[in-house]
């Protein structure tokens, strides 16, 4: 079946250092999404990607779709102790029924004040 | 209205107890999901209820019911649980999946379940 890995697992960064998070799918996704899970909290839409190579900015959020649709990546510049949580990628295949989507294995980030 | 209302927040519950999970959402989604989720790990989804019927059943055991009866309200009716089903219980909402324009998932808060 469809898999989506994503590295790495943890992050720790200084307060103002970048982060970024990968995503990598066995298959063709025919769109991708991330969402981030504060502690204790419960996921939250951040944004979806749908065509090839595209790139969306959501302030100091950049996300990014691969050429192949097979791989996508979130950067955070100078990151904040408020982007603390867990950010997950899920992705969608052609054909999937009613919106199942696979998501990766989360990336735990931690930021140091 | 742009959440999805679950309760309870908490539960505890007996092996032989039976008790159900409630989620509501007014946003108009027609996809309604039920997923759970362990610490540290990525929701793992259960059922999935497209314009109120059962679309996905992810092999989930019986002692787990889904109920969707209306476009609004899903419920999950559990009984004889066992503590490895102890997790973080979320519904989820999305527009008609097949308007990809508007295919964001919308979560509930989650019920923390607790089987002793």
């Amino acid at each position: 079946g469809q898999q989506v890995m994503q590295i790495p697992q943890y992050q720790h960064v200084q307060e103002g250092e970048d982060f970024t998070t990968y995503c990598n799918s066995s298959t063709t996704l025919s769109n991708i999404q991330w969402y981030k899970q504060r502690p204790g909290g419960h996921p939250v839409f951040l944004i979806q990607l749908v065509k090839s190579g595209e790139v969306k900015k959501q302030k100091r959020l950049t996300f990014q779709f691969g050429e192949a649709k097979k791989n996508s990546s979130l950067h955070i510049t100078a990151t904040q102790t408020t982007d603390v949580g867990t950010y997950f990628c899920a992705g969608a295949t052609r054909g999937t029924s009613y919106g199942k989507l696979t998501f990766g294995q989360g990336t735990i980030l931690t930021v140091h004040p | 209205d742009t959440e999805v209302t679950q309760t309870p927040k908490h539960l505890v519950m007996g092996m032989t107890n039976k008790k159900s999970l409630k989620c509501e959402q007014h946003m108009g989604h027609r996809a309604m999901y039920w997923y759970k989720q362990k610490a540290k790990k990525p929701p793992e989804l259960m059922f999935v209820y497209s314009y109120e019927k059962l679309s996905i059943n992810e092999s989930v055991p019986s002692r787990f019911s889904p109920e969707c009866p209306n476009s609004s309200l899903l419920n999950l009716h559990l009984h004889a649980l066992q503590p490895e089903d102890s997790a973080l219980y979320l519904c989820a909402s999305s527009q008609d999946p097949r308007d990809r324009e508007h295919y964001g998932y919308t979560f509930g808060s989650g019920t923390r379940l607790t089987v002793v």
